[in-house]
């Protein structure tokens, strides 16, 4: 079965500052991860994939993200935020290519202060 | 381009009353999903329909009925609306493994 935590509901960072955003899975097979970023009244957007491949993902807006499977991680960064980046972010896993079928997070308020 | 246009954005419903949501992609994708939004939760899915005449059951799917009219349409029926199926409401429409959503349609249900 797939699962997946993301920790810490609500993350602030000054303008400018590196952000972090944790996501913890868990699957029974080499797993397809996805982050959303949600805006108020929108919906979700894709920011970023990984199937399979590199490691390394990179995404929209500068954001990347990191699959480790030895962590059961895949935690999303940014070097420096933006004012705009300030949204929910969910993080999302799917054992199977179909994205729709995917275990959402229960997301990360992400605040920017200037 | 318009991607998923979901219908109506906003709608306020008395117990037991019935509502059909709406859900059009231009995409031309095979796979269509609607999922429900909670505050401080993730998207739970509750149906989806793989292709054309075909539709599956999600995670939480009591409650709700679908029908997937055409390869663009899919819709979310609440027949006897209860206050816990107040929430947010969301389409969504996928090629291989990129998902693409709609604005949503908040619901409340008094």
């Amino acid at each position: 079965a797939q699962s997946v935590t993301q920790l810490g509901s609500h993350v602030s960072v000054s303008e400018g500052a590196l952000v972090l955003l944790r996501c913890n899975y868990s699957s029974s097979v080499p797993p397809y991860l996805f982050w959303y970023v949600q805006y108020p009244n929108q919906g979700l957007q894709l920011l970023l994939k990984y199937t399979t491949g590199a490691t390394l993902v990179k995404g929209i807006n500068g954001f990347e993200a990191e699959f480790k499977k030895s962590e059961t991680s895949f935690h999303l960064t940014k070097p420096s935020a933006h004012m705009s980046d300030a949204a929910e972010y969910f993080c999302a896993v799917s054992e199977d290519t179909n994205a729709g079928k995917s275990t959402f997070g229960d997301g990360t308020t992400l605040t920017v202060k200037p | 381009n318009a991607g998923v246009t979901q219908t109506p954005k906003f709608q306020v419903l008395k117990t037991g009353q019935s509502m059909t949501l709406q859900c059009a992609q231009d995409m031309n994708h095979n796979s269509m999903y609607w999922y429900r939004q909670d505050p401080g939760m993730g998207l739970r899915l509750i149906y989806y329909s793989a292709s054309e005449g075909t539709t599956d059951k999600g995670e939480v799917p009591n409650g709700y009925n679908v029908s997937r009219l055409n390869k663009r349409e899919f819709s979310l029926r609440l027949e006897s609306a209860a206050p816990s199926q107040t929430s947010v409401y969301f389409c969504a429409s996928s090629d291989t493994n990129v998902l693409t959503f709609g604005a949503g349609s908040r619901l409340t249900v008094l």
